[in-house]
């Protein structure tokens, strides 16, 4: 497996643009996680969705911020209007929804919203 | 409501000697699976090393082990033999039976010297 797939790597964007981060999870994973890395706040849980349903987005900063995961094999994460605060790197995980199995991590995509 | 806590936010070793990184979690919940986490440089998040609550033996992975104290809620990693590749952000996690998500701790910036 090509483990969990991020895109893009890299997205540079204008306030107030509309952003959308990709992910892939490995296939038969059932949790998908997005978090995000901060300098500031470390890494933050978003929202994380088991058998592609939104179980808990609590960590979701603002209505800005939303995700959806259609089927199993695909998610989004979109943030409009984007601001400058938001600039950080975004992580996908997915694992197979046990509680003694690790979560496979993307490479993650990194944002500066100038 | 879970936590972890990272009370270390950077440490020093010294290149073949063995390092112990520090984990405190908190959760009522009895059924929970505790991680580490490593993310060198380049940002990638690598699963290092799992321990279960009921586990009844402290977990190792090769230079890896987890000294697991359930009575003081710890769960500290420890490094044997340190190598220069080890020097990276260690990042403790919980994943509880009632959340099934993952949380993570703020990390330690392990450095070795050589």
């Amino acid at each position: 497996d090509a483990g969990v797939i991020q895109s893009p790597r890299h997205e540079v964007t204008e306030m107030g643009q509309e952003v959308t981060l990709r992910c892939k999870p490995i296939s038969g994973h059932n949790s998908l996680f997005w978090y995000r890395q901060t300098m500031m706040r470390g890494l933050e849980l978003l929202i994380y969705f088991n058998n592609n349903v939104p179980i808990d987005d609590s960590g979701m900063p603002e209505d800005r911020f939303s995700a959806k995961m259609p089927n199993a094999s695909f998610s989004t994460l979109k943030i409009q209007p984007s601001e400058p605060r938001d600039s950080a790197v975004y992580f996908c995980a997915s694992s197979l929804g046990t509680l003694n199995t690790e979560a496979f991590f993307g490479q993650g995509t990194r944002l500066t919203v100038v | 409501a879970q936590k972890i806590t990272q009370t270390q936010p950077g440490m020093f070793v010294q290149e073949k000697e063995a390092v112990t990184l520090d984990c405190t979690y908190d959760t009522s919940d009895p059924s929970y699976g505790l991680f580490w986490y490593k993310q060198p440089s380049s940002g990638e998040m690598i699963f290092l090393i799992y321990q279960g609550s009921y586990d009844q033996q402290n977990a190792t992975e090769g230079r890896y082990s987890l000294n697991f104290q359930k009575a003081r809620k710890s769960a500290n990693l420890v490094i044997s033999a340190s190598q220069l590749g080890d020097s990276a952000m260690y990042f403790c996690a919980m994943s509880s039976r009632g959340a099934n998500n993952l949380f993570f701790g703020t990390g330690t910036r392990l450095t070795v010297i050589p």
